[in-house]
């Protein structure tokens, strides 16, 4: 089956700082990722969704300069908290299509703490 | 504005029950609606549904929707405390790819 990773799986950085998520499908190309957030017991927020070799459409409310996505290449995208709150403690999700909508497959998640 | 709800935001019952659970939704263009079980790390999938009234079904799972009434149900039948998760119904439309994610219902099953 299609397998997602997410790189790192948890992070911790400082107040200021700007932290790289990695999402890679390993066995298929995507051309279409999507990334999500995630609030403790809460459901998955969809952020934006990147198509490789274009700029990434945002959701209403969320800051495209905060929260920079390159999908750079078929196989890759990253997400750059940039000058990280600590309200941007969160879990990030991602998801791959290499195709049909449905057919999206999902990253293990990277959990952020930002102190 | 596209709109996921799921009822009831959390549940407790006990390992043998039946449990319902619910998804409404009022999405433009509306292509599936499709359903995962969360537990500790990314959404895992349950079920995709296109079509009125057709039943899927997975074990001890099965789902149905009302694209008339725009509501899918999740039935979990026995229950057993590995059912504990957050249960998510996602909502796919035609004029993206994107999903749009309902509330989430929290399930926990004790013995």
């Amino acid at each position: 089956g299609a397998v997602v990773s997410q790189h790192p799986s948890w992070v911790i950085c400082k107040s200021g700082t700007s932290v790289k998520i990695e999402c890679r499908s390993l066995d298929f190309q995507a051309t279409t990722m999507f990334w999500y957030r995630q609030f403790p017991k809460q459901s998955l927020m969809l952020m934006a969704t990147s198509n490789e070799g274009s700029k990434a459409t945002y959701e209403q409310g969320v800051e495209k300069d905060k929260f920079l996505i390159n999908h750079a290449s078929l196989t890759l995208s990253t997400l750059t908290v940039t000058s990280a709150h600590p309200e941007d403690s969160s879990f990030y999700i991602c998801s791959a299509s290499g195709g049909a909508a449905y057919e999206q497959y999902f990253g293990p998640g990277t959990r952020l703490t930002v102190t | 504005e596209d709109k996921v709800v799921q009822s009831p935001l959390s549940l407790v019952v006990h390992e043998g029950d039946t449990v319902t659970l619910n998804c409404s939704y009022e999405v433009t263009n509306f292509r599936s609606l499709l359903w995962y079980k969360q537990e500790k790390k990314a959404p895992t999938f349950l079920f995709m549904l296109t079509s009125s009234g057709i039943e899927k079904k997975s074990g001890r799972l099965s789902s149905i929707l009302d694209k008339k009434e725009l509501f899918s149900i999740l039935n979990i039948t026995a229950t057993q405390t590995g059912d504990s998760a957050i249960y998510l119904c996602a909502v796919d439309h035609y004029t993206g790819n994107q999903f749009y994610f309902g509330t989430g219902t929290s399930l926990t099953v004790i013995p």
